[in-house]
């Protein structure tokens, strides 16, 4: 299985900080994808790297994708209370995705 | 724009009770899919259906059956609920491709219980 799987599980902070979550997986994909959940609702798409891109950045999100080893990371610049959610990378590969545990991150005011 | 809608939004189910949970989407998108979220678990793929007239199964298909009854649609039903398929079930969709370099649209999901 290529599921993702993301570090930390948790993690806390104080709005204004920045936050870095880690993603592994484990096969050949054709993009990585970072989706947030808030409480109750469904995943919302927070942006797509393809297998062929190293750095892509949307707003205050930037994601990287190392292919050798299989990584990736969602850097959060400046983070809100509102960014306070859960966060899951999701490995994609023939029209695919498969989800990790996901990250939940508290933004402290 | 309603993009991926999910119903019944709640449902309490007893076991051996059978039901069908509904998802429609209005973005002509090619490809939709059920899953199931469970603690700790993530997400996980029951069935997808790549285009209208096609079902596969995902990783946990066992205890489901699909129908994608036109483009918009694409219905999960449990013949025999079983207290295990208590879950919060998630349906999104995408453009298609066999590539898939496109994001899911995903609905708020079904909180399904069953005792």
């Amino acid at each position: 299985s290529q599921q993702g799987e993301e570090d930390p599980q948790a993690l806390s902070i104080q709005e204004g900080e920045n936050a870095t979550m880690n993603c592994s997986y484990k096969t050949s994909i054709n993009n990585l994808q970072w989706y947030r959940q808030n409480s109750g609702r469904g995943l919302v798409h927070l942006i797509l790297i393809r297998s062929n891109e190293r750095e892509k950045h949307s707003g205050r999100l930037r994601v990287t994708l190392d292919t050798s080893k299989k990584s990736s990371s969602l850097l959060i610049t400046a983070s809100r209370a509102a960014d306070t959610a859960s966060y899951f990378c999701a490995p994609g590969a023939n029209s695919k995705l498969t989800f990790g545990k996901g990250i939940t991150l508290s933004v402290r005011p | 724009n309603a993009g991926v809608t999910q119903t019944p939004k709640f449902q309490v189910l007893k076991t051996g009770q059978s039901m069908t949970l509904q998802c429609a989407q209005d973005m002509n998108h090619n490809s939709m899919y059920w899953y199931r979220q469970d603690p700790g678990m993530g997400l996980r793929l029951i069935y997808y259906s790549a285009s209208e007239g096609t079902t596969d199964k995902g990783e946990v298909p066992n205890g489901y059956n699909v129908s994608r009854l036109n483009k918009r649609e694409f219905s999960l039903r449990l013949e025999s609920a079983a207290p295990s398929q208590t879950s919060v079930y998630f349906c999104a969709s995408r453009m298609g491709g066999a590539i898939g370099n496109q994001p899911q649209h995903f609905g708020d999901g079904t909180r399904l219980s069953i005792l």
